[in-house]
């Protein structure tokens, strides 16, 4: 089935561990991004690419690493897991910024950091 | 920081009822984009209104753009106990690679 596939679901790490999140699309989306929710907060943007070979920072980059590239894949790392990581991880794409079906996105990845 | 705001944070109605979620913004905007989330599943993209647009329907869904007040409203009509979700509106700006801001969202309760 076409969409986006994060990978895995559910993750405990250390603190201080460090960690790759997975995020796979296949409808040639152009646009990806990363997002945490956190309860009473939203989703807020850590990381996001316009295309391979292209990324930029979001709202809460700090921690995080990204790279991309191949068009499909958009993998998150965690340098060193701190429990303020802990949170739901969505894994997000488009065809453009402005396209009339907006954002595609995955299941998400529940981190909890202990 | 969070662009949009959910108006209210939490709604219970009954089957049948309408539904309406307002979300404020504080910049400019190229589009406004709702999104419904079930409990423990990912965002669904349900409707985008561009900058130029004032109102929008979707099936039972009305959106309205105000982009003199900055605000959005979502109605949904006639709801149904499937409803119930967390509706989340996200604006998107004007600059080239622009990205979604996200509010916090407004619970919605259907009761059968």
């Amino acid at each position: 089935n076409a969409g986006v596939t994060q990978t895995p679901k559910f993750q405990v790490l250390k603190t201080g561990q460090s960690m790759t999140l997975q995020c796979a699309q296949d409808m040639n989306h152009e646009y990806m991004s990363w997002y945490r929710q956190d309860p009473g907060m939203g989703l807020r943007l850590i990381h996001y690419s316009v295309g391979a070979g292209i990324t930029d920072q979001g709202e809460v980059p700090n921690g995080y690493n990204v790279s991309r590239s191949t068009t499909e894949d958009f993998p998150l790392r965690l340098l060193s897991a701190a429990p303020s990581q802990t949170s739901v991880y969505f894994c997000a794409s488009s065809q453009q910024g402005g396209s009339e079906y907006g954002y595609t996105f995955g299941s998400g990845t529940r981190l909890t950091v202990v | 920081s969070q662009q949009g705001e959910e108006d209210p944070q939490a709604l219970s109605i009954q089957e049948g009822e309408n539904a309406t979620m307002n979300c404020s913004y504080k910049t400019s905007i190229n589009n406004l984009q709702w999104y419904r989330q079930n409990s423990g599943r990912g965002l669904v993209h349900l409707i985008l209104i561009r900058s130029n647009e004032r109102e929008k329907h979707s099936g039972r869904l009305r959106v309205t753009l105000d982009t003199s007040k900055k605000s959005s409203s979502l109605l949904i009509t006639a709801s149904r106990a499937a409803d119930t979700a967390s509706y989340f509106c996200a604006t998107m700006g004007n600059s080239g690679y622009s990205t979604l801001t996200f509010g916090k969202g407004t619970m919605l309760l259907v009761s059968p």
